[in-house]
C-alpha cells in the first residue's frame, strides 16, 4: 500500500531564505507527483505536476525535482515571501485513473 | 474558465438531516473526484468517474454516502442520514485524462 510522507510538519523561516520542502514515497511504481498549495480555510493550488518520465519541473520561482528509485520529491521555493506562507502537500498517483494519495502536508510560515 | 465549482460553500444541518453537496467540473474534463478533508485523516478519496461513470468508490465510508454524475457539467454527493463525524470539508476535483488535478474551493460542513 503506498504511503506518502512529508517532513518535517512544520516550518518557520526568514523572508529572502530559499525553502525546500521534502516528500517520500514507498513504492515507486508512480504514475506522476503533484505539489499543492492549501491557504487556511481554501482549496488546494496545483502548483507543480512531475510525470513519472521526468527529473523535475519548474515554474517561476518553483521547482521540483523527482527520484522515483529512492521514492522521493523536493519542493524548492527560492527567495520566499510572507506570501509563501501556506501548507504545502504532495501527492502521487499510482494508476492512469489519477487517483491521488495524499502525504499530511507541511506547514510553511515566512516571518517577515 | 471559471475552474471548478462547489455550492453551497458552507452547511451546517443536524443529525439525521440529508445533505447535498454539489459540483461542477472544469468544461472539457474527463474525470471528477471527490474529497473528504479532516484534521485527524487529511485528505482522503471518497469516489470518482470517468466520463460520468463511477470507477472507484472504494472511499465512500458508509452506505449513507452516495454519489452521481448525471451529465459531464454536474455531480452531487449526497449524505442521509447525516452523522457529527460526516463534519469536514469535501473537495471537488477534476482532470483531463487522468493527469493534473484542479480543486474547487470545497463545502465545510457541519452537522449538530
Amino acid at each position: 500500500k503506498q504511503e506518502v510522507t512529508q517532513i518535517p510538519a512544520a516550518l518557520s523561516v526568514p523572508e529572502g531564505e530559499n525553502l525546500v520542502l521534502n516528500c517520500s514515497f514507498t513504492d515507486s511504481a508512480i504514475y506522476n507527483l503533484q505539489w499543492f498549495r492549501q491557504d487556511p480555510g481554501k482549496g488546494l493550488t496545483s502548483l507543480l505536476l512531475i510525470q513519472s518520465s521526468q527529473r523535475e519541473q519548474t515554474s517561476g520561482r518553483l521547482n521540483a525535482s523527482l527520484d522515483k528509485s529512492s521514492g522521493r520529491s523536493t519542493l524548492y521555493i527560492a527567495a520566499s515571501q510572507p506570501g509563501d506562507s501556506a501548507t504545502y502537500l504532495c501527492a502521487v498517483t499510482t494508476d492512469s485513473w489519477g487517483k491521488l494519495q495524499f502525504g499530511a502536508g507541511t506547514q510553511v510560515v515566512v516571518t517577515p | 474558465d471559471a475552474g471548478v465549482i462547489q455550492s453551497p460553500r458552507h452547511e451546517v444541518t443536524e443529525m439525521g438531516q440529508e445533505v447535498t453537496l454539489r459540483c461542477k467540473p472544469i468544461s472539457g474534463h474527463d474525470y471528477l473526484f471527490w474529497y473528504r478533508q479532516t484534521m485527524m485523516r487529511g485528505l482522503e478519496l471518497l469516489i470518482y468517474f470517468n466520463n460520468n461513470v463511477p470507477i472507484d468508490d472504494s472511499g465512500m465510508p458508509e452506505d449513507r454516502f452516495s454519489a452521481k454524475m448525471p451529465n459531464a457539467s454536474f455531480s452531487t454527493l449526497k449524505i442521509q442520514p447525516s452523522e457529527p463525524r460526516d463534519s469536514a470539508v469535501y473537495f471537488c476535483a477534476s482532470s483531463l485524462e487522468g493527469s493534473e488535478q484542479f480543486f474547487g474551493p470545497g463545502t465545510r460542513l457541519t452537522v449538530l
